[in-house]
């Protein structure tokens, strides 16, 4: 069954570090998106992407933040310079289409621990 | 923002027996979908819902989407030692939106 892969399964790094983290979506997926969990809270949404720009974002996602997709197949989100509040589990997600009433069901990754020092 | 709230926000419950939890909102959901999560691990899909009244399973789970659609809800029969981690509901906030907002989660936890 397809999956959305992520690497790295972990990733420490110092404050003020710029952080890459990768996502392979599923392979006919059209759009895709990333998501926060800070420890023992709610998912959090930060951006959505489709052909190729971005479609919607959160206010969390300021200027420190940006998302790429380098080729046909990776997606990467990048922190410019992380903060310690940066620290969570970072979920790339990605789905088929957009049904008209929107949430169309979302495939997550297994996530990318981020920890700042 | 619409916000999605889980009741209970935990359970603990002997291997064997039925669960329900729920999710409520102040405003309308048109999908709702419920996700589990495994410590360390991303969300997995569990049901999704499409249509006010709606009611899907999925083995020994069953999801209902609530009339006024402002409400879901989830049953797990005859739990299992596997069913332990966090359900989330989730669903987009308004009409078209892309992104999904969560609730805050129920964890169970279940004794052998």
């Amino acid at each position: 069954e397809p999956e959305v892969t992520q690497t790295p399964s972990h990733q420490v790094t110092q404050m003020g570090q710029e952080v890459i983290l990768r996502c392979v979506p599923i392979s006919n997926h059209l759009y895709f998106y990333w998501y926060r969990q800070i420890l023992g809270q709610k998912v959090e949404f930060l951006v959505s992407f489709y052909n190729n720009e971005i479609s919607e974002k959160s206010e969390i996602f300021d200027d420190q933040f940006s998302v790429e997709r380098p080729d046909g197949s990776n997606f990467t989100l990048k922190i410019r310079s992380t903060k310690l509040e940066d620290s969570a589990m970072y979920f790339c997600a990605s789905s088929e289409a957009l049904r008209l009433s929107g949430g169309e069901t979302q495939y997550f990754g297994p996530g990318t621990r981020l920890l700042v020092l | 923002g619409q916000q999605l709230n889980q009741s209970p926000q935990s359970m603990f419950i002997q291997e064997g027996e039925d669960v329900s939890m729920n999710c409520t909102s102040s405003s309308i959901f048109n999908t709702w979908l419920w996700y589990k999560q495994d410590p360390g691990e991303g969300p997995v899909l569990l049901i999704a819902l499409y249509k006010a009244g709606e009611l899907t399973s999925n083995g020994r789970l069953t999801a209902q989407f609530g009339i006024t659609r402002k409400d879901s809800f989830l049953n797990i029969s005859a739990s299992i030692p596997s069913d332990v981690g966090i359900y989330f509901c989730a669903g987009p906030p308004i009409q078209g939106a892309q992104k999904l907002v969560f609730g805050q989660g129920t964890r169970l936890t279940i004794n052998p």
